[in-house]
């Protein structure tokens, strides 16, 4: 199977820009979670998508949102960017089991925001 | 509380063993996990253990958790310069709506002296 793939890889933004970025789960996963990595903050829970449903969300400002579609595949959009959004956004996606749900990331997208 | 915490930084000679402690708060916390993350690349699960049991070994990777104490460790045996990477220990937990919320370490820096 394929894995977990996250588009675009890198991207460059100036404050006050919105940006979206693309996750496309692990075929026949139905869970998409979505974190931010900062080397100052560590990993930090942003939110988790299942069936199309927002159902668990972080410590994160309005500004961060996401969807996912009814193939899984799911977005966020952080809208009027600012300096401390630069991270690295990593998507994971998992089979949403009741109690064996192993998460498996993808490779990242690389925010930098000027 | 929902703290998982971890040292920063550890370095082992080429050839020597690695043990990567991590401390969690969540009692009602069902999995334990291990990732490595290599520079550029996103999370790799390495090995999970669940919160029933003392011991799981896979290969070079040997996971003890001792759950009265919240403490878990990641035990490399033979340590590679391909194992220097950052491992992030973290854990699963229940939500109060039945679903799952991983809460993930900062990360230890794992340097291997060739």
């Amino acid at each position: 199977k394929a894995g977990v793939t996250q588009t675009p890889r890198y991207l460059i933004k100036t404050r006050g820009q919105q940006v979206t970025l693309s996750c496309s789960p692990i075929s026949g996963h139905r869970s998409v979670s979505w974190y931010q990595q900062t080397p100052g903050q560590g990993l930090q829970f942003l939110f988790e998508y299942f069936s199309e449903t927002q159902r668990n969300k972080g410590n994160f400002p309005g500004r961060f949102s996401g969807r996912q579609f009814s193939n899984s595949r799911s977005e966020m959009n952080v809208s009027t960017l600012e300096l401390g959004d630069s991270a690295l956004y990593l998507c994971a996606s998992s089979l949403a089991g009741a109690n064996t749900d192993t998460q498996y990331f993808g490779p990242g997208t690389r925010l930098t925001v000027l | 509380g929902e703290d998982v915490e971890q040292s920063l930084f550890l370095s082992v000679r080429e050839g020597d063993s690695s043990v990567i402690n991590c401390t969690y708060t969540d009692s009602s916390s069902t999995y334990l996990y291990w990732y490595k993350q290599e520079p550029g690349a996103g999370l790799q699960l390495l090995t999970y253990i669940f919160s029933n049991m003392d011991m799981k070994q896979d290969q070079r990777l040997t996971v003890l958790l001792n759950k009265k104490d919240k403490h878990l460790s990641l035990r490399i045996a033979d340590t590679q310069t391909g194992d220097s990477a950052i491992y992030f220990c973290a854990e699963r937990q229940m939500n109060s709506g039945g679903y799952q919320k991983v809460t993930f370490g900062i990360g230890t820096k794992l340097q291997v002296i060739p």
